[in-house]
């Protein structure tokens, strides 16, 4: 079955780019769209963004003009780059697969299989 | 941005009893709203997609009801695995956001 699993550096200091890589496992990153979401300490989750395996993107607007997620697929890998990052961008972040089922004409879209999460933290 | 609010915030039962979080759209979504069970430390675990299908694995005992702004994830007869935080998320529009979140603690 599909296995997904983070990468990258737990801390990261003020004003500098986070960056994090998801690796897909036991399937192919091919025909599918792929997450990511994070949850600062104790608190609920948030949608960061989706990238298409062709590499079509869709953002939080929220966090646009910091986000950049792109897709290797010869290494079965998506990352995600956020930039200029806070405190307030010390979270869990997870990585998912996301599904599109249609239905009734009706397009239908979850998130099945996630990532274990690594935990960043923005700290000097 | 179509905001996700849940009832309640938390919630304490017991093993056996029948348990209903409620979850309400700003706006109509259609039947766009999916479940996620959430376990102290774990990544979250998708229970039911639009509105009321069962993803495979999960057991019966989980359902979801509703369309248009109001939805209910009941759980028949809790047992001991169940006690966590469930997140309701819209599908409909973009951002796809969430609830804030509904624990459910052991009474």
């Amino acid at each position: 079955q599909v296995q997904l699993q983070e990468s990258g550096p737990g801390l990261v200091k003020p004003s500098e780019t986070l960056s994090l890589t998801c690796t897909v496992s036991g399937g192919s990153i091919s025909s599918y769209y792929w997450s990511w979401i994070r949850q600062p300490p104790g608190k609920g989750l948030e949608w960061i963004g989706y990238i298409y395996y062709s590499g079509s993107t869709n953002y939080n607007p929220s966090l646009k003009s910091r986000v950049t997620i792109s897709v290797d697929t010869s290494k079965n890998q998506f990352s995600l780059k956020l930039s200029s990052v806070t405190a307030a961008d010390t979270a869990v972040y997870y990585c998912a697969r996301r599904i599109t089922m249609v239905r009734g004409g009706r397009y239908y879209y979850y998130m099945d299989v996630w990532g274990k999460g690594t935990t960043v933290t923005v700290s000097s | 941005d179509i905001q996700m609010t849940q009832s309640p915030s938390s919630l304490s039962a017991s093993v056996g009893d029948r348990v209903t979080i409620t979850c309400r759209a700003s706006q109509s979504i259609s039947s766009y709203l999916n479940w996620y069970q959430q376990k102290p430390g774990k990544a979250p675990k998708l229970l039911i997609y639009a509105a009321s299908s069962l993803q495979s694995g999960v057991p019966s005992r989980f359902s979801g009801s509703g369309s248009g702004t109001d939805f209910t994830l009941t759980i028949s007869s809790l047992q001991p695995e169940d006690f966590a935080t469930y997140y309701c998320q819209q599908s409909y529009s973009t951002p796809p956001g969430f609830g804030q979140g509904t624990k459910l603690e052991i009474k």
